[in-house]
């Protein structure tokens, strides 16, 4: 069981937009400090998302971040195919002294 | 450009040991935390521990305290994991990683190395 909790899978056709999203406590989300991780399937995960919010160069404009209180989430608009894959959430966490992931989420685009 | 290449991954007994190397390219590599992040077949991704750049401060995961020792050599520009008294659930792909934006949080990744713990 992990310590972020993700919904384990969602679904989109292309061109629609799509909500994950990423439930912690008030030891870990409640920090502005949640990333968000792309995986393509049979590679290693990419950095999407930093502090909530930020997307790191290169990554499209498509893909969003957002934290209130103790919830988080990444929305993916305008989906395309290529976005089929699994995506992680973490956050430090003060209760365990280190960084925990979220389940993830399995996209499927229809 | 950024790489990272982990080897030493394979097929160990329960009770065994392994050690995993990184080398790193591409970066400063003294100047980041590195971290050794894992993901277990069909299942998602778990931290396992992090070192500071000069080697002072090392972090585990309570599941691999006393067993797993995280080290670097900055000369090599190369991290490890030491592991011992192998179970069958520390069966992953082990992921090294360069931090990003905070210290923790992982930024580039390298492309994993099996190991798999299993008579």
């Amino acid at each position: 069981q992990s310590v972020l909790t993700q919904p384990p899978s969602t679904s989109g056709t292309p061109g629609q937009r799509v909500t994950i999203s990423c439930s912690g406590s008030s030891s870990n989300i409640v920090t502005p400090y949640v990333y968000w991780y792309q995986q393509l399937p049979g590679t290693a995960p990419k950095l999407l998302i930093y502090r909530s919010s930020q997307r790191p160069s290169g990554v499209p404009d498509r893909f969003s971040g957002s934290k209130s209180g103790t919830s988080a989430s990444l929305a993916i608009s305008g989906l395309r195919s290529e976005d089929e894959a699994d995506y992680y959430c973490a956050a430090w966490d003060d209760a365990l002294s280190g960084p925990v992931f979220g389940g993830g989420t399995k996209l499927t685009v229809l | 450009e950024v790489q990272l290449v982990e080897s030493g991954g394979g097929l160990v007994q329960p009770g065994g040991s392994l050690r995993l190397s990184c080398a790193a390219s591409g970066f400063t590599f003294s100047s980041y935390w590195m971290s050794w992040v894992r993901q277990a077949p069909g299942k998602g991704l778990e931290w396992v521990a992090n070192i500071k750049e000069d080697g002072s401060e090392k972090y585990y995961v309570d599941s691999v305290k006393g067993r797993f020792s995280m080290s670097r050599d900055n000369a090599k520009m190369s991290v490890y994991l030491q592991m011992h008294s192998l179970r069958a659930e520390d069966t992953a792909v082990y992921y090294c990683a360069r931090s990003s934006y905070d210290f923790w949080s992982p930024g580039y990744w390298g492309q994993g190395t099996l190991v798999t713990v299993s008579s």
